[in-house]
């Protein structure tokens, strides 16, 4: 079994929609819950984290996490075209910097 | 403040052959990751390195090893190139104020032929 699994994509929504991406993952002892964002050609950038369960906003975003189903979502509001690129989930237990990320999201808002 | 950086950006190999791929940290930063990113498995750990300790490694075999340097840079070699070893390799490092943040480069993409 993966550490994390996150639905593949691509998405394709149209601009203005809202975008729901997920991750399961399997260890419990995870504590750290990181979105990040890679465009195209460029390396992943950090969008958000939460610290254990619950919920975090930060603008048109909100990453969720349900310990107990052990569920990670990250929603954006009012997509836009510069929202278009790859949404990396990244549990992890912090210590020593080891994060296991998803295979990615890919998303694409249209004009 | 400059950001990671990474070189060679691209390079090209043969089967066989090794490489060596380097990474500067952000300044102040001691810890350094490496991952691996392809399309089909996603982003991969390779190893974590702070004062010059390998403090994690992931699930590679030992053609993949790595250092670090006092100055905090590092570089990771790849012995007996594979095709299979093609890919995108990050290079991450974080702040000591342990936020768990990881700064990326824009990678090395190696191809091996």
């Amino acid at each position: 079994q993966k550490e994390v699994e996150q639905d593949p994509g691509p998405l394709s929504v149209p601009e203005g929609a809202i975008v729901s991406l997920n991750c399961t993952y399997s260890n419990s002892a995870f504590q750290y819950f990181m979105w990040y964002r890679q465009y195209s050609r460029k390396g992943p950038e950090l969008l958000m984290y939460t610290y254990s369960s619950g919920n975090k906003e930060d603008g048109r975003f909100t990453a969720q996490v349900d310990k107990s189903s052990k569920y990670i979502s990250l929603f954006i509001r009012d997509s836009q075209p510069s929202d278009s690129a790859t949404y990396l989930c990244a549990p992890g237990p912090h210590n020593f910097n080891k994060f296991y990320f998803g295979s990615g999201t890919k998303l694409n808002v249209k004009p | 403040k400059a950001g990671v950086t990474q070189t060679p950006r691209y390079l090209i190999k043969t089967r066989g052959q090794q490489v060596t791929l380097s990474c500067s940290p952000i300044s102040g930063h001691r810890s350094v990751s490496w991952y691996q990113q392809t399309p089909g498995q996603g982003l991969q750990f390779l190893f974590e390195y702070f004062s010059e300790t390998q403090r994690n490694k992931g699930n590679f075999p030992g053609r993949f090893s790595g250092r670090q340097f006092s100055n905090s840079r590092s570089e990771m070699n790849v012995s007996t190139l594979e095709l299979g070893d093609s890919a995108l390799y990050l290079c991450a490092s974080s702040s000591p104020k342990g936020t768990g943040e990881l700064f990326f480069g824009e990678g090395s993409r190696l191809t091996v032929l």
